[in-house]
């Protein structure tokens, strides 16, 4: 159990455009989502909490208008990089727990590659 | 501040040697911890985590991790490596900034198995 799912797996996308990215908990209910963003052979770092039914909570330094984070149901956040440039390019990941007790394990999924052309 | 750190960059293991990656971390109180591993491209997996109780925490995959208070350490440790284990390590401490599942990572180990 504690499936997460990524889609897509990978997206290449010109300047200037949006891209959404789905985080979906698929044999769980997920409280509470997480959106992180590695560079190549580096640690995680978190963009963003999100809770169902409430706005994001993002760390400092992350554009809120620059991704935009919905988590409309307990099974679905999306992260929307919008009017993405090539700097955007990196590996974006979810993860997923289930209370918003303490503690609580989170779950990956497989991650989302970026490439801004 | 709350911090992890992971020593070790690059390890090179020899297949069926042991392995010993090292976690220390900064915390004000008993963390949370955990260790997960992430194949390249993929995202991560959670090997083991230590909550509370006993501080010697089984996973799955014949790792195992041990809790030192004393050392603020959390080192992750197989008794005979497999090539399939070549892969990247990665340490967690939470909760972190005051909410109450929020992670902080080590920056990773890369573990790399020759035959």
């Amino acid at each position: 159990g504690a499936v997460v799912s990524q889609h897509p797996s990978w997206v290449i996308c010109k300047s200037g455009t949006s891209v959404k990215i789905e985080c979906r908990s698929l044999d769980f209910q997920a409280t509470t989502m997480f959106w992180y963003r590695q560079f190549p052979k580096q640690s995680l770092m978190l963009m963003a909490t999100s809770n169902e039914g409430s706005k994001a909570t993002y760390e400092q330094g992350v554009e809120k208008d620059k991704f935009l984070i919905n988590h409309a149901s307990l099974t679905l956040s999306t992260l929307t990089v919008t009017s993405a440039h090539p700097e955007d390019s990196s590996f974006y990941i979810c993860s997923a727990t289930r209370n918003r007790g303490a503690p609580e394990t989170q779950y990956f999924g497989p991650g989302t590659r970026l490439l801004v052309l | 501040a709350q911090s992890v750190t992971q020593p070790d960059i690059h390890i090179t293991v020899s297949e069926g040697a042991s392995l010993e990656l090292r976690c220390n971390y900064s915390y004000g109180a008993t963390p949370y911890l955990f260790w997960y591993v992430q194949s390249p491209g993929q995202g991560l997996q959670l090997l083991l985590k230590y909550f509370s109780g006993d501080t010697l925490v089984q996973g799955i995959k014949g790792f195992e991790a041990e809790f030192k208070r004393s050392q603020s350490s959390f080192n992750l440790r197989k008794p005979s490596v497999h090539w399939s284990d070549a892969a990247e390590y990665f340490c967690a401490v939470g909760p972190h900034g005051g909410a109450t599942n929020k992670l902080i990572f080590g920056t990773g180990t890369l573990l790399a198995v020759q035959p």
